[in-house]
């Protein structure tokens, strides 16, 4: 089956730009879901598809994929970004399979 | 309002027998597919397997086929995951999450609270 890479962990200043990445062959086929997921909370979806947000999710919040790598910008971090991060999407190795990435942990600085 | 909600923690000891729980609501439960996800402490998510409560087609992890089993009663809007025989290493959070559209499979935009299971002898 595929497999979804990301930076184990990756940091921004307060307000500033961070874009946070996700590669694999399936992503050339299927958009990442990205989500966040904050200690002793369930994830929450930040972006899905080409790049929508949910109801709720601050425009801050975008993504955007190019060949097999998917990425997800917050622009102007804010201190409650800090999280955990994963992507995840369809296997498309031809199995009726999800994949998600190993997790992004993000500090703003 | 969509919810899930999950049954509650368990505490069982290895070898034990377990079926969790999580129950839809506010939506057309036959209409959406269902995942189950696992978080071993300190963890990242993984994905153990989908089921469509319309029809009961489930698919599984490659890592999970043949360990735990995904079902659901469609009359009571509940799917479910369970163990015939645990081990310590289920130990983990559980949760079930549900799609954004009625055709969706990864995108989950709802999750259940999780269920903490904690096999220990």
């Amino acid at each position: 089956s595929s497999e979804l890479t990301q930076d184990p962990a990756v940091s921004v200043a307060l307000g500033q730009t961070v874009r946070i990445t996700c590669q694999g062959d399936s992503l050339r086929s299927y958009y990442a879901s990205w989500y966040q997921q904050k200690p002793g909370q369930a994830p929450v979806l930040v972006i899905y598809g080409k790049n929508n947000r949910p109801s709720g999710i601050p425009d801050r919040f975008s993504g955007s994929s190019s060949g097999n790598t998917a990425s997800l910008t917050i622009t102007g971090a804010q201190a409650e970004d800090e999280a955990d991060y994963y992507c995840n999407s369809r296997d498309s190795s031809g199995n009726p399979h999800v994949v998600f990435g190993g997790g992004t942990k993000l500090t703003v600085l | 309002e969509v919810q899930l909600v999950q049954s509650g923690a368990e505490v069982k000891k290895p070898g034990e027998s377990l079926k969790i729980s999580c129950k839809g609501s506010g939506y057309s439960f036959t209409s959406y597919w269902i995942g189950w996800v696992r978080q071993m402490p300190g963890k990242g998510l993984e994905w153990m397997g989908i089921i469509y409560p319309g029809d009961s087609d489930t698919r599984y992890s490659p890592s999970f086929q043949g360990q735990v089993t995904i079902s659901a009663d469609k009359s009571i809007s509940t799917a479910y995951l369970q163990w015939s025989s645990l081990k310590a290493s289920d130990t983990a959070m559980y949760y079930c999450a549900r799609p954004t559209a009625p055709r969706g499979y990864h995108e989950f935009d709802y999750w259940g609270q999780g269920t903490l299971v904690t096999v220990s002898s």
